[in-house]
Formats: structure tokens, C-alpha cells, sequence
């Protein structure tokens, strides 16, 4: 399996803060890459794929970058409604994996 | 607009099979541009890839559950289906399905999720 590394796992932040949360793969999966954001009791929201394009409907305030291993997603100012889990996926392997999340938490 | 909706027992005892059912409305599920996946969240945990189907029929599963999971599609109803054999209370989470776009390889459509316990 590949497996997705993401860091931090939970982070406090302020409303208008800039976030940036990390995923590293344990080998390259070229630009393959994936970030969700889970709500509880809500199903995932796709935010990023291709590890940079934005989903269509998503704020642009949520960005992506990185390719090979490391990459990145940004929120360039937080807003209330993004207080939630967030989660990396490499769709580059036939077995999907997604990385643990982290959590981010209101200051 | 596709939407997918999960159905099925909320709970299972150990060591009987896992059932579960999604419903495609809005779209075909016949489509080959579409794999159609599970995806499941312990209470507490991350979310956990189970697997995917293509209308085809080619299965790709998580090495870890391959041996005890099964998919399925039923085009004349718009479902795909998933089942778990000899569940444990492990398997207890709220279960996803989901739709990955087969040139994007992204989930961009998801299930509410609905949650199975495992107990006697």
C-alpha cells in the first residue's frame, strides 16, 4: 500500500488565519492527489484533485500544490464554515488510501 | 444532479455478513465513466478506503479486507452493493459510498453515509 502521512493531525487557528496542512507519500504518485473536508455527521466534500485544480463550487480561498511526494492545501483566510476534518487521498495506486486527517480546531 | 443514498441493517452481529446498498439517482450507473466505491469511518478514526466497482465488473479492494469483501452492481436497479463476511466489532463505522470519476480519479459524489454496529 502507499501510505499518506499527514501533518499536522489537529491545528487551533483564528478566523482569517492562513492554514496549511501537509501529506507526504511513502512513494510518488505524480500528481494523484486528493483533499476532502469531513463535517460530522456529513458526507466528505471534495475540495482539491489533481493536487492543485479546485472543485468546481469550492472557495477560492482552498488551494493545492505539490507533486512526487509532499504536498500542500492551503486556506488563505479562514472562515468560519472551514472548522472541520481534512483529509489527503492518492488516487495513484488501483488501492486508494487516504491519509489520517487533521483537525482543524477554532482558537 | 447524482445523488447516492446507503441502505441497510444498522446492526450486525459478529462473525455474520455485512450488507449494504447503494442507490445512483440522477445518473446511470452504467456509465463507464464512473467507478463507483466504499468508503468507511470507525467512530472516532479516519476515513478507510474498502474498495471500488466498475459496471464492467472489475473490483479493485483494500488488501486488508479483500478476503472477506465482495462487490457488486445491479444496473437494472442503479445500485451497487458491498459485502463484509465474518464482521467483528472492528467494522463497526459509518459506511460511505461514493462516485470517482475515471479520468479525474477523484470521489466527487458522496452517500450521507450510514452507520452499522457490530454487536450480539
Amino acid at each position: 500500500d502507499i501510505q499518506m502521512t499527514q501533518s499536522p493531525s489537529s491545528l487551533s487557528a483564528s478566523v482569517g488565519d492562513r492554514v496549511t496542512i501537509t501529506c507526504r507519500a511513502s512513494q510518488s504518485i505524480s500528481s494523484y492527489l486528493n483533499w476532502y473536508q469531513h463535517k460530522p455527521g456529513k458526507a466528505p466534500k471534495l475540495l482539491i484533485y489533481a493536487a492543485s485544480s479546485l472543485q468546481s463550487g469550492v472557495p477560492s480561498r482552498f488551494s493545492g500544490s505539490g507533486s512526487g511526494t509532499d504536498f500542500t492545501l492551503t486556506i488563505s483566510s479562514l472562515q468560519p464554515e472551514d472548522f472541520a476534518n481534512y483529509y489527503c487521498q492518492q488516487s495513484y495506486s488501483n488501492t486508494r488510501t487516504f491519509g489520517h486527517g487533521t483537525k482543524v480546531e477554532i482558537k | 444532479q447524482v445523488q447516492l443514498q446507503e441502505s441497510g441493517p444498522g446492526l450486525v452481529k459478529p462473525s455474520q455478513t455485512l450488507s449494504l446498498t447503494c442507490t445512483v439517482s440522477g445518473g446511470s450507473i452504467s456509465s463507464s465513466t464512473y467507478y463507483w466505491s466504499w468508503i468507511r469511518q470507525p467512530a472516532g478514526k479516519g476515513l478507510e478506503w474498502i474498495g471500488r466497482i466498475h459496471a464492467s465488473g472489475i473490483t479493485n479492494y483494500h488488501p486488508s479486507l479483500k478476503s472477506r469483501v465482495t462487490m457488486s452492481v445491479d444496473t437494472s436497479k442503479n445500485q451497487f452493493s458491498l459485502r463484509l463476511s465474518s464482521v467483528a466489532a472492528a467494522d463497526t463505522a459509518v459506511y460511505y459510498c461514493a462516485r470517482e470519476l475515471s479520468f479525474d480519479w477523484k470521489l466527487d459524489v458522496w452517500g450521507q453515509g450510514t452507520t452499522v454496529t457490530v454487536s450480539s
